[in-house]
């Protein structure tokens, strides 16, 4: 198995609070990326990066920020949580582009009340 | 932009029944295409894929062809088990002239159930 940590696995937070979730990689890979899943929406893209303190938007990045400070770790922050964040998170690596099978973490499941 | 459409789910089906999903894409250029499989409180793993059209992918029984002139990439399996029960996802990579940084977009998944 790809070496994806994922943490934490499960949390409830309340409305207007900060949060960040982090993924951590032992591969080494340069690609990371968060996606959210929803039912009925499939996987969809928050933010990804492509290298140390390089990272861009993805589909639904509104109310996320993200940061990337070491090749390992990818950081997830919803800065105000809102009720329509609840979701499970996926963190994802790849060690190229285009043809590269993605690794996925466990994924955290986020509820907020 | 780029898009996946899987067909409606859930789906029911006996043990050894003959198995096929769906799966039809909007992109510019020339995508890779992806079977992507989510066993219960797991993650996602890759099922199966196809980079140019007219590949076949194919892995544990499971087989899809990438079809441009249809823009298709069904998932087939001639005798599922019970042991496929799972979530299945279809993906695309887009590709138009410039990287796409391995960026995925997903159909909305489809529930397998297989009954013994």
């Amino acid at each position: 198995d790809a070496g994806i940590t994922q943490s934490p696995r499960h949390k409830v937070t309340e409305t207007g609070t900060p949060v960040t979730l982090r993924c951590h990689q032992t591969e080494n890979h340069r690609y990371m990326y968060w996606y959210r899943q929803d039912p009925g929406h499939g996987l969809r893209l928050i933010h990804y990066s492509y290298g140390v303190k390089d990272t861009d938007k993805g589909e639904v990045s509104d109310g996320y920020s993200v940061s990337r400070s070491k090749t390992e770790d990818f950081l997830l922050t919803l800065e105000s949580a809102t009720s329509s964040q609840t979701s499970v998170y996926f963190c994802a690596i790849t060690g190229g582009v285009r043809d590269t099978e993605a690794f996925f973490g466990q994924g955290t499941r986020l509820t907020v009340v | 932009g780029d898009s996946v459409t899987q067909m409606e789910g859930p789906v029911t089906l006996s043990e050894e029944a003959f198995l096929t999903i769906n799966c039809t894409y909007t992109a510019t250029g020339y995508p890779s295409l992806f079977w992507y499989v989510q066993y219960p409180g797991e993650g996602l793993q890759l099922l199966l894929k196809a980079t140019k059209a007219d590949d076949k992918g194919s892995n544990k029984g499971f087989e899809a062809t990438y079809r441009k002139e249809t823009t298709s990439f069904h998932l087939e399996k001639g005798s599922v088990q019970v042991s496929d029960s799972a979530v299945y996802f279809c993906a695309l990579s887009g590709y138009a002239g410039g990287t796409s940084y391995g960026k995925l977009t997903f159909g909305q998944g489809t529930i397998l159930t297989v009954h013994p």
